[in-house]
């Protein structure tokens, strides 16, 4: 299995631009996570999916964020407009049964928004 | 109080050297913890689980005390590649991570 993929790896844009990132899960896996990390806040939960349905947006920042999963093995975050404050590393995960087995995570979006 | 909280560190530790991290909860309510393991710049990976028995995998020795609502992870025999930063995550309430511990093994 290739795992977690996540692309672009890296993602340089001016402050207003949209970002899409996306991500592709382990097959089979019916949890996905993505995730937000920064020095000063570490690694937030943004949004979880669970077979492709939304389940908590709660740790969404705001309404420029929107994610969407339109099936099992695709995953988008799209930022509208970017902010320099946006500016951070974002992790897509999967998972077969989280509380079981854990994730495992992609090898991330490193976004820089100028 | 946080959710989910770490002692950043740094650990500093001399090879051979024993260490032990805390992780400490706030929901009573969770179920399941695991342990994971970030190298700079790269993604977290799973470690561990954290059993309410304990579980144990070589060198590393992973504890739940439910009483006083904290996990905690204990490395034996410490080795340079054991450096990097160690995150607790609840895998129930909020698949919530903590912020981390660094720890960095000297030789």
């Amino acid at each position: 299995d290739a795992g977690v993929i996540q692309s672009p790896r890296h993602e340089v844009t001016e402050m207003g631009q949209e970002v899409t990132l996306r991500c592709k899960p382990i097959s089979g896996h019916d949890y996905l996570f993505w995730y937000r990390q920064t020095m000063m806040r570490g690694l937030e939960l943004l949004i979880y999916f669970n077979n492709n349905v939304p389940i908590d947006d709660s740790g969404m920042p705001e309404d420029r964020f929107s994610a969407k999963m339109p099936n099992a093995s695709f995953s988008t975050l799209k930022i509208q407009p970017s902010e320099p404050r946006d500016s951070a590393v974002y992790f897509c995960a999967s998972s077969l049964v989280p509380w079981r087995g854990g994730y495992t995570f992609g090898s991330g979006t490193r976004l820089t928004v100028v | 109080r946080k959710e989910v909280e770490q002692d950043p560190g740094p650990f500093n530790v001399p090879e051979g050297a024993t260490v032990a991290f805390n992780c400490t909860y706030s929901n009573s309510a969770s179920q399941s913890f695991f342990w994971y393991r970030q190298d700079c710049r790269k993604e977290p990976k799973l470690l561990m689980s954290v059993y309410s028995s304990g579980n144990e995998d070589g060198r590393f020795t992973a504890q739940l005390n439910r009483a006083s609502q904290y996990i905690s992870l204990l490395i034996r025999d410490s080795k340079l590649s054991d450096s990097a930063t160690y995150l607790c995550n609840s895998g129930t309430y909020k698949y919530i991570f903590g912020t981390g511990t660094r720890l960095k093994v000297l030789a």
